[in-house]
């Protein structure tokens, strides 16, 4: 059974630091590229980070970049987010979400997020 | 960076028939695979569609997806609507360097 597990969650103050992993299972996770998805409470989804299967290449969305570094390990089947500076509106569930994706002729292709951890919440208050 | 826009909030009888749009705000709604997930209330997201139009196992064939690129957006479609449908729907995209949703669509079934 592919499987995502997030961890790591929990209560900072403003200005800290935390850092989420996801331990991935039932799939060869070196394949996959990955996500990180967060949710603020009542609020949509938004994207945060995306790894290649390498780790060759790495986005950020605008509202973490500077902030927010992601990596993976591939030996220990993990994907991680260490996460800086954190603001008040960087409250929400994060989840780590599988990526896959291919190229042909025409260029790069991504099937979007097949699978989704079950998320970890982020609360950043004094 | 583009926008995906799709309206707050849809309602619908049991039995009836429901599109929710995706509109993309720049660049062509046909460059780029649009994905729609489907987020029950205390859940994580699961995929009802994705590559604009294809189900994964296990999803009915009573949701299909499109895309218009007149109106350079996307359709999600859910005929024969049940209860169990209502839930949140997002639809999904991205260019090279990022991955764009949209607001989200509250779909109501009474």
């Amino acid at each position: 059974e592919v499987q995502l597990v997030e961890s790591g969650g929990g209560l900072v103050q403003p200005g800290g630091s935390l850092r989420l992993s996801c331990a991935a299972s039932g799939f060869i996770f070196s394949s996959y590229s990955m996500n990180w998805v967060r949710q603020a409470p009542g609020k949509g989804l938004e994207w945060v980070s995306y790894i290649s299967s390498t780790s060759s290449t790495i986005y950020y969305a605008d509202s973490v970049k500077g902030r927010f570094t992601i990596s993976r390990d591939n030996a220990k089947n993990s994907l991680y987010l260490q996460m800086n500076s954190l603001r008040a509106e960087d409250t929400a569930v994060y989840y780590c979400a599988r990526e896959p994706n291919y190229y042909d002729i025409s260029g790069y292709h991504s099937l979007g997020f097949d699978c989704w951890g079950q998320g970890t919440l982020v609360t950043v208050s004094s | 960076n583009f926008m995906l826009t799709q309206p707050h909030s849809v309602s619908e009888s049991p039995g009836k028939t429901v599109t929710i749009s995706c509109t993309r705000s720049s660049g062509s709604i046909a460059s780029n695979y649009v994905q729609w997930y489907q987020q029950r209330p205390g859940s994580s997201p699961t995929t009802v569609i994705y590559e604009d139009n294809q189900r994964p196992s296990g999803v009915p064939d009573r949701f299909s997806g499109s895309i218009d690129s007149s109106s350079n957006s996307a359709s999600l479609t859910i005929s024969g609507l049940k209860t169990e449908d209502e839930a949140d729907y997002y639809c999904q995209s991205y260019d090279p360097s990022n991955r764009v949703f949209g607001g989200g669509t509250k779909l109501t079934v009474l």
